[in-house]
């Protein structure tokens, strides 16, 4: 299984809603990542967790919580977004202790901000 | 720190003809190259990576890249396109640390015409 399964594929929210957006992968990797890729520009680097700790956090709003809840899940919560934050978001996962492996990407959930 | 510039955003080409995507990077520490393709609503797939060894490397649906060192170069070719290649092509460097972290290009849009 070289899947990683996110979940919603889309999703409408309110600036006052609090919503997840969760991500699954049973290839054993011990590094997920999430990405935020707004229209038409490259994916951008968000978080990093390494052995369910988060490792890196490119100076992200706060708006945006990330979990990770044991090896195979990463979850992403939000709360009070801005309709700037509408993009895809892309879930990865890759093995750890190294940076010459590749990412294994889910099929993002497209989230839009109202 | 690690960048990664795709000189050409889009790239019109007829079917069967070949293609080369341009990608050059820098960086003052060793990197992994990759190439992803993403097509419409959809998430990254790879196509192709150079670790280490051959400087020339194949990846799925008949497209192959050469990395050049002294160019900073790692370009994308395929001697005869399909329609089915229309997609966005992303070039990304990984930094040599413990996970895969990715820096992408801009992308480059592949058009592929009868």
């Amino acid at each position: 299984d070289t899947e990683v399964t996110q979940t919603p594929k889309h999703l409408v929210m309110g600036m006052t809603n609090k919503k997840s957006l969760k991500c699954e992968q049973h290839m054993g990797h011990r590094a997920m990542y999430w990405y935020k890729q707004k229209a038409k520009k490259p994916p951008e680097l968000m978080f990093v967790y390494s052995y369910e700790k988060l490792s890196i956090n490119e100076s992200v709003p706060s708006r945006f919580s990330p979990e990770c809840p044991n090896s195979s899940l990463l979850n992403l919560h939000l709360h009070a977004l801005q309709p700037e934050d509408s993009a895809l978001y892309l879930c990865a996962s890759s093995q750890a202790d190294s940076g010459n492996t590749e990412a294994f990407f889910g099929q993002g959930t497209r989230l839009t901000v109202v | 720190a690690q960048s990664v510039t795709q000189l050409d955003s889009q790239v019109p080409v007829f079917e069967e003809a070949p293609v080369e995507l341009r990608c050059n990077y820098s960086s003052s520490v060793s990197v992994y190259l990759f190439w992803y393709v993403q097509y419409p609503n959809q998430g990254l797939q790879l196509l192709l990576k150079y670790l280490s060894g051959s400087t020339l490397v194949k990846g799925i649906n008949g497209f192959e890249a050469e990395f050049n060192k002294s160019q900073t170069s790692f370009h994308l070719r395929k001697p005869s396109v399909h329609i089915s290649d229309t997609a966005e092509y992303f070039c990304a460097v990984s930094r040599n640390s413990g996970y895969s972290t990715l820096t992408f290009g801009k992308g480059t849009m592949l058009l592929v015409s009868p």
